[in-house]
């Protein structure tokens, strides 16, 4: 079993649109979890990053982590084209090896 | 500020050579990290550098694969000799005290014939 979990889509929104990306993990161990926005040909680009339950907000991006069920999620308000890229997921125990989920390709459409 | 950097940014080698890939990390990182990236597959964590010491290096997969960081600063990755399942996209990252910050860079894509 992986020890996380991640739609690989595409997922494809018009402009405006509010858009929901999640990821899985069986570990419960982990602590950090954290969103990489991916665009072609590029690294991995560090979006957001939160430290155990709870919510965390920033501009147009959320980002929530419920750890009794194992679940993350990134919400993309008022989603723009230039969102469009490859969101990955990574969770860490202590902070220092991350595991990624797969990546969730995601299109916003004009 | 410049961030972290990779060279080359593709290599195609045959299968029995010897490759070295090189990360420069964010100036001031003592912490660098390698990731490959099979295709199709997660990105899966290689090692982790504190300043020029190996802090954890479970994710090599086997003894082909040698990583050094002298003098804390740039790294090399030498893979030798190449096989064929090596094939995929190699991540550099680095990060200052907050290890979750791990910023990467873009990568080296390495092709084994």
């Amino acid at each position: 079993q992986k020890e996380v979990e991640q739609d690989p889509g595409p997922l494809s929104v018009p402009e405006g649109a509010i858009v929901s990306l999640n990821c899985t993990y069986s570990n419960s161990a982990f602590q950090y979890f954290m969103w990489y926005r991916q665009y072609s040909r590029k690294g991995p680009e560090l979006l957001m990053y939160t430290y155990s339950s709870g919510n965390k907000e920033d501009g147009r991006f959320t980002a929530q982590v419920d750890k009794s069920s194992k679940y993350i999620s990134l919400f993309i308000r008022d989603s723009q084209p230039s969102d469009s890229a490859t969101y990955l997921c990574a969770m860490s125990r202590l902070g220092n090896q991350f595991y990624f989920g797969t990546g969730t390709s995601l299109t916003v459409i004009p | 500020e410049a961030g972290v950097t990779q060279f080359p940014s593709h290599s195609v080698i045959e299968k029995g050579q010897t490759v070295t890939l090189r990360c420069d990390p964010i100036s001031g990182h003592d912490n660098l990290y390698w990731y490959r990236r099979v295709m199709g597959k997660e990105i899966k964590f290689l090692l982790h550098f504190v300043k020029e010491s190996k802090q954890d290096e479970s994710g090599m997969p086997n003894n082909r694969f040698l990583a050094e960081r002298t003098g804390g600063t740039y790294s090399t990755l030498k893979v030798q000799p190449a096989e064929l399942e090596d094939s995929g996209v190699y991540f550099c990252a680095s990060s200052q005290e907050s290890v979750y910050e791990q910023y990467f860079g873009p990568g080296t894509r390495l092709t084994v014939t």
